[in-house]
């Protein structure tokens, strides 16, 4: 009963280099969405997807961070060109397929970033 | 956007004690979760809770969705019970709004 996977669990980039952050859901969940946790600002939306689609990406900042949900693989958060400001925690939720809007999300350990 | 504001802020409790948390949101949403960070900034699910009563061990969760608020109660605190305790809101496209939070510390 494997829950929501993250990894790596730390990563250390120099700024102006690129992260990629990756997220498996859990078992039969097929919905993932991406949170950041910036010190002074809490917990906010990021980037909703579904397999091969982005529902909703209106919490992705306009420059450099993208999302992907392939067929097959993991979830991957991708940030290029860090800056010192990119320096958070990322958690990755999932929920399962059925029922409406509204479905419980399960949150991963978080990927934590900092940059030097 | 929705906005979710959590009370108090900050709280020390003895061990043993009772408290209760406070999350009012400002719009209509589709669910309610309340979740514990861990001092090693793992979140755990607590409940689900869009409306009604909760039950799970020493903790409680009521919601009432028409008045736009979540109560939080915790039960006999232990130490384990320490960190920070979010309330978030699912509104819209399935995004989650967090509240800022309420830091909770029991001391022996």
């Amino acid at each position: 009963n494997a829950g929501v996977m993250q990894n790596p669990r730390h990563l250390v980039r120099r700024r102006g280099q690129e992260a990629r952050l990756r997220c498996s859901p859990m078992k039969g969940h097929s919905h993932v969405y991406w949170y950041r946790q910036l010190p002074e600002e809490g917990l906010k939306f990021m980037v909703y997807l579904q397999k091969e689609n982005i529902i909703d990406e209106s919490g992705m900042p306009k420059e450099r961070f993208s999302a992907e949900f392939p067929k097959e693989g993991p979830s991957i958060l991708r940030i290029q060109q860090v800056v010192r400001g990119d320096s958070a925690a990322y958690f990755c939720a999932s929920s399962p397929p059925w029922g409406g809007q509204g479905h419980e999300q399960y949150f991963g350990p978080g990927t934590r970033l900092t940059v030097t | 956007g929705i906005q979710v504001e959590q009370s108090p802020p900050d709280l020390i409790l003895q061990e043993g004690a009772n408290s209760t948390l406070r999350c009012n949101f400002s719009d209509s949403v589709n669910n309610l979760q309340w979740f514990h960070q861990n001092p090693w900034g793992q979140l755990i699910n607590l409940f689900y809770i869009p409306s009604g009563t909760k039950q799970n061990g020493r903790l409680s969760a009521t919601t009432v969705a028409t008045e736009r608020y979540s109560l939080l109660y915790i039960s006999s605190s232990q130490t384990t019970d320490s960190g920070v305790y979010f309330c978030a809101v699912n509104y819209g496209n399935n995004r989650l709004a967090f509240g800022k939070g309420n830091q909770v510390v029991v001391i022996p």
